[in-house]
């Protein structure tokens, strides 16, 4: 069974930085791109950024450009999101999803709030 | 960036009718479009890939077609655990991928 387990959420100053994780189970992970999705509070969802599978690509939503990054350890099956330079609007649910065109297979995500 | 543009926002059925959701893209993504149920404090899960393509475990009630810029999800015979948020997103011309802003299933 897939599993996906994000962590790392929490509250964040604006300027600060975050570091999101998610460990991911029951399958192949160094075959599969990985993506996190993100949705603030009572709204839609938002692509994040995307790695592929050996993390020689890497994609990015314009709002995080240069501030987010996105990475990835195969050997211990796990996906992370750097987050610095934090603003209000990164206040979200965080997903982490399997694969980069659409998600089958999503975590229960990791709350990141940003406030002073 | 490709604008996914959901209708209506809110929808409010009653169990057991047959209802159609739309979404319309801003330019063509051929049929490179999923869709999404979200129930409150749950993740995403798919229903449709491929504009008509049933996700594993969906219900057969659950369709999609189209292709282009417009595409339609329909639900038959709606049971009470349909009612949530229903999401269409592209992944033809990416990145960035983009989803629609969402339609909300009620009960009547």
């Amino acid at each position: 069974e897939v599993q996906l387990v994000e962590s790392g959420g929490g509250l964040g100053q604006p300027g600060g930085s975050l570091r999101l994780s998610c460990a991911a189970s029951g399958f192949n992970f160094n075959l599969y791109w990985m993506t996190w999705v993100r949705q603030a509070p009572g709204k839609g969802l938002e692509w994040v950024a995307t790695i592929k599978e050996d993390g020689s690509e890497e994609y990015y939503v314009d709002s995080v450009k240069g501030r987010f990054t996105i990475s990835r350890d195969n050997a211990k099956n796990s996906l992370s999101l750097q987050m610095t330079n934090l603003r209000d609007e990164d206040t979200a649910m965080y997903f982490c999803a399997r694969n980069q065109l659409f998600f089958a297979s999503w975590g229960q995500g990791t709350p990141v709030a940003v406030s002073s | 960036e490709i604008v996914m543009t959901q209708s209506p926002a809110t929808l409010s059925v009653s169990p057991g009718e047959r209802v159609t959701l739309s979404c319309r893209a801003s330019q063509s993504v051929s049929d490179n479009l999923a869709w999404y149920q979200q129930k409150p404090g749950q993740a995403p899960r798919l229903l449709i890939y491929a504009a008509s393509a049933g996700a594993t475990g969906v219900p057969a009630r659950f369709s999609g077609s189209g292709f282009g810029t417009e595409f339609t999800l329909t639900i038959n015979s709606l049971q009470s655990e349909d009612f949530a948020i229903y999401y269409c997103q592209q992944y033809d011309n990416w990145p960035p991928i983009t989803f629609g802003q969402g339609t909300r299933l009620e009960i009547k």
